[in-house]
């Protein structure tokens, strides 16, 4: 079947506009997650979620970042008012549940503020 | 917090020959998940192997193997017969047992297998 999918697959906008990027996980995986790769630096947790609740949003940088998910399915992460430094891969993963569970990792949005 | 350290940035291997990436990490934890992705140019994230810290044989895929030292906090990853195939950023990354959801990563290994 279809891996994960996301767009737009790169993303240019300018400071201070927002943004919405958009992830399609496997069918039938109840668990999201969505990093943050900054240039050359490993991947950073924004936030997870369990069907369509988000059990921790811990990982989101500032209240200009927010992420939702519908039907248990879909996911948008959305920058508001971006900054330079929101430059970075936006990747989302999905697995059928948490701990031994492997992600399955999109190809990621890149995005860059200019 | 969790802290995982990949002290190579980059490492350069001949086809068919072993390289061998390290890892650290830093935790008062005992049970956890330790795990290496792969990351071509693609972008994509790949599952190379995993260990669950409470077992003490070390895990092995093809030939991808680990050497888990759990009392030194080091968890090593072995590429034996190198492919150009290989080529790619690894990283290295840690799981909390009672927080299953969220992976702390390295900043990344660059490995460039030469023809």
């Amino acid at each position: 079947g279809a891996g994960v999918s996301q767009s737009p697959s790169n993303k240019v906008t300018e400071k201070g506009k927002d943004v919405e990027l958009r992830c399609d996980p496997i069918s039938g995986h109840t668990a999201l997650y969505w990093y943050r790769q900054s240039l050359g630096q490993g991947l950073e947790f924004l936030i997870y979620f369990q069907g369509n609740s988000a059990p921790d949003k811990s990982g989101l940088p500032s209240d200009r970042f927010s992420a939702e998910r519908t039907g248990g399915s879909v996911s948008t992460l959305t920058i508001q008012r971006t900054q330079q430094e929101d430059s970075a891969v936006y990747l989302c993963a999905s697995s059928w549940g948490t701990g031994n569970s492997p992600l399955h990792f999109g190809n990621g949005t890149r995005l860059t503020v200019t | 917090a969790q802290t995982v350290t990949q002290s190579q940035p980059e490492m350069s291997v001949q086809e068919a020959e072993t390289v061998t990436l390290s890892c650290t990490y830093d935790t008062s934890e005992n049970n956890y998940y330790l795990f290496w992705y792969k990351q071509p140019p693609s972008r994509q994230m790949i599952l190379v192997i995993r260990q669950e810290a409470y077992k003490q044989q070390n895990a092995t895929e093809n030939r991808f193997s680990v050497n888990f030292q759990k009392a030194a906090k080091s968890f090593s990853l072995k590429i034996s017969d190198s492919q150009l195939g290989d080529t790619a950023m690894y990283f290295c990354a840690f799981m909390k047992h009672e927080v299953d959801y969220k992976l702390s990563f390295g900043a990344g290994t660059t490995v460039t297998v030469r023809a």
